[in-house]
């Protein structure tokens, strides 16, 4: 056990719907990461979050949003959903930008 | 372009015999290095990690790495397989300096014969 929490494990929705992830970190982990795995895609970075403010963006499209609260879980919004956005997405966390994440178990959305 | 390449997708071995998974970077400094592998419906565990000194560095679960600046490489290595280190294995580098973002190789499925 990582120590990262995320919820819920797993998620079907349909076309257009709007989903939320959500992702404890582990206790004292100020910096909140969000990936995105597929097959054709391998393990994509998606943004990261120290401390309640963003502070790095990667290939996170914009209909995707997250946001990490003062008690520093995090959430990742999937809005207009799309087959494509059929993945599993990870969160991790690490106490801060010099030492190594740590990952939760994943949550694995389907999009019908 | 940064880049961290894991040139093999799958590799077969025989249980109890030896296991080595290539990483190569391509970074303008040296960056951190780490391992990591993914049970089947799991999440990503740490195996080891390299930050700077001996360029040996032994993980969990009897892994081990060595790292090659002169080639850019970090191997995992372990002397013998067991069936149940049957997995995906990911290596991800993070560059030295700016924003501290792992990125991964596409990893290795590592499949173990009996």
């Amino acid at each position: 056990d990582s120590g990262v929490t995320q919820t819920p494990k797993h998620l079907i929705t349909a076309t257009g719907q709007r989903v939320t992830l959500r992702c404890s970190p582990r206790s004292g982990d100020l910096s909140v990461y969000w990936y995105q795995q597929s097959l054709d895609q391998g393990l994509q970075f998606l943004i990261q979050y120290y401390n309640g403010e963003e502070r790095a963006k990667g290939n996170i499209l914009e209909r995707f949003s997250a946001q990490q609260f003062p008690d520093l879980h995090s959430e990742l919004n999937l809005s207009s959903l799309e087959l494509g956005d059929s993945a599993l997405y990870f969160c991790a966390s690490s106490v801060d930008s010099n030492t190594e994440a740590f990952f939760g178990q994943g949550t694995r959305l389907t999009v019908v | 372009a940064q880049s961290v390449t894991q040139p093999d997708i799958h590799i077969t071995v025989s249980e109890g015999a030896s296991l080595e998974l290539r990483c190569n970077y391509s970074y303008g400094a040296t960056p951190y290095l780490f391992w990591y592998v993914q049970s089947p419906g799991q999440g990503l565990q740490l195996l080891l990690k390299y930050f700077s000194g001996d360029t040996l560095v032994q993980g969990i679960k009897g892994f081990e790495a060595e790292f090659k600046r002169s080639q850019s490489s970090f191997n995992l290595r372990k002397p013998s397989v067991h069936w149940s280190d049957a997995a995906e294995y990911f290596c991800a580098v993070v560059p030295f300096g700016g924003s501290y973002i792992p990125t991964f190789g596409r990893g290795t499925s590592l499949i173990v014969h009996p």
